[in-house]
């Protein structure tokens, strides 16, 4: 079955550092599709982006992240971390015409002063 | 702007207890779901409800169960709660199709004691 490898479950940063929270998965079906969402404390966990477009940029709120079928990966980055991006990253993996889709572990990422 | 509905945002219990958390969408989507977050953040899906056809995922102990009015609303009742069960529970809807956006509601957080 499908699967979600999210490495890191604590990454911690100082303001103003580079993102980058790593995701790969694993699939028997070529159309796949990647997602990041994102769990703020006290809300809802919701959609940050999502790409099934090999090798293209994917960007939201200052975040990117390409999927990358060769390797597998779907990388989460942004160029300087704010204080407001601590929160809870999820990646997930979806397959066209397949109502389940596959969670990783999360990360959870924490910026300090 | 929430779109899904959980309540209540909190319940504490004892174990041997039934217990039953409503969740009501807004969207007008057709396929419903019930996740488990442990203590671990680990987010795992319980069921999937489409046009009234339920999906389980075969890890569920039997002690839970989907109760559906209608395609707006999936209710989650535990029928004799065990200390392993507490866990915030996310409500979510989606349209068919696993590559659509899921929405989450903000969750209900049970402890048993």
């Amino acid at each position: 079955g499908d699967s979600v490898t999210q490495k890191e479950g604590l990454v911690t940063l100082t303001e103003g550092l580079p993102v980058m929270l790593n995701c790969t998965y694993q699939t028997i079906y070529s159309n796949a599709f990647l997602f990041w969402y994102v769990h703020y404390l006290n809300e809802s966990p919701r959609l940050l982006l999502k790409s099934s477009t090999d090798n293209k940029r994917t960007e939201h709120q200052g975040f990117h992240a390409t999927l990358h079928k060769s390797s597998s990966s779907f990388h989460l980055q942004k160029s300087s971390a704010q204080l407001s991006d601590s929160a809870l990253y999820y990646c997930a993996l979806a397959n066209y015409g397949n109502e389940k889709i596959t969670f990783g572990a999360g990360t959870k990422l924490t910026i300090k002063p | 702007e929430t779109a899904v509905f959980q309540t209540p945002n909190y319940h504490v219990t004892q174990v041997g207890n039934e217990v039953s958390f409503n969740c009501k969408q807004t969207l007008g989507h057709d396929t419903m779901y019930w996740y488990k977050q442990d203590s671990k953040k680990l987010l795992k899906i319980m069921f999937s409800y489409n046009n009234k056809q339920l999906i389980v995922n075969e890890t569920v102990p039997r002690r839970f169960s989907p109760q559906s009015s209608d395609k707006a609303h999936l209710n989650l009742r535990i029928k004799s709660v065990e200390p392993e069960d507490s866990a915030v529970y996310l409500c979510a809807s989606s349209w068919t199709g696993g590559n659509t956006e899921v929405f989450f509601g903000k969750g209900t957080r049970l402890t048993v004691v």
